[in-house]
């Protein structure tokens, strides 16, 4: 159990367009899912934190309005990266947490497999 | 705020030979420690955990205890092979943030 998918796993786009990231937890329902960013042979930094059914939360120095982020179910986030740019191209990570599990008071999160995101 | 600070590599060992990765973090309250491990190309899988002082993780062969006194949350593991070859990261959990450290890169050599 506690399974977290991302699609799509790689995507490379031209500068300019916006690509979409999926983040699904396939069989339990995150009231919170995150989002993290690595850049090559970093540590992940997360981006922000989304709650179904509410607006995200960014961290500092994120820009909202480039990477948007819509939690419109309890399995299901997504990432938007408008107006994508070479120095967007990084490895985009996704977590999730069981709101039933929090409530009982377990934190755990599970991490998806990552998206290579590539941007020419 | 709360950190996580890693030994950083990279590291290269042959196979069979004994592993440590050092890892020690900077926490208010209590907060459980976590190894993740990357392989190349792949996201982060939970490797093991701990979530109290004096608890051990353990998992495939790996080993990390939870030293409050020291504030440490060493990652061992007595035998490696050449399928461990990965990056691990060390990260704690304070409230619903995760910390990460900044990742071991490993490589064993046949």
């Amino acid at each position: 159990g506690a399974v977290v998918s991302q699609h799509p796993s790689r995507v490379i786009c031209k500068s300019g367009t916006s690509v979409k990231i999926e983040c699904r937890s396939l069989d339990f329902q995150a009231t919170t899912m995150f989002w993290y960013r690595q850049f090559p042979k970093q540590s992940l930094m997360l981006m922000a934190t989304s709650n179904e059914g509410s607006k995200a939360t960014y961290e500092q120095g994120v820009e909202k309005d480039k990477f948007l982020i819509n939690h419109a179910s309890l399995t299901l986030s997504t990432l938007t990266v408008t107006s994508a740019h070479p120095e967007d191209s990084s490895f985009y990570i996704c977590s999730a947490r069981s709101g039933g599990a929090a409530i009982r008071g377990y934190n755990e999160q599970f991490f998806g497999p990552g998206t290579r995101l590539t941007v020419l | 705020g709360d950190s996580v600070t890693q030994m950083e590599g990279p590291v290269t060992l042959s196979e069979e030979a004994f592993l440590t990765i050092n890892c020690t973090y900077t926490a208010t309250g209590y907060p459980s420690l976590f190894w993740y491990v990357q392989y190349p190309g792949e996201g982060l899988q939970l490797l093991l955990k701990a979530t109290k002082a004096d608890d051990k993780g353990s998992n495939k062969g790996f080993e990390a205890t939870y030293r409050k006194e020291t504030t440490s949350f060493h990652l061992e593991k007595g035998s490696v092979q050449v399928s461990d070859s990965a990056v691990y990261f060390c990260a704690l959990r304070g409230g619903n943030q995760f910390y990460f450290g900044t990742g071991t890169s490993l490589t064993v050599i046949p």
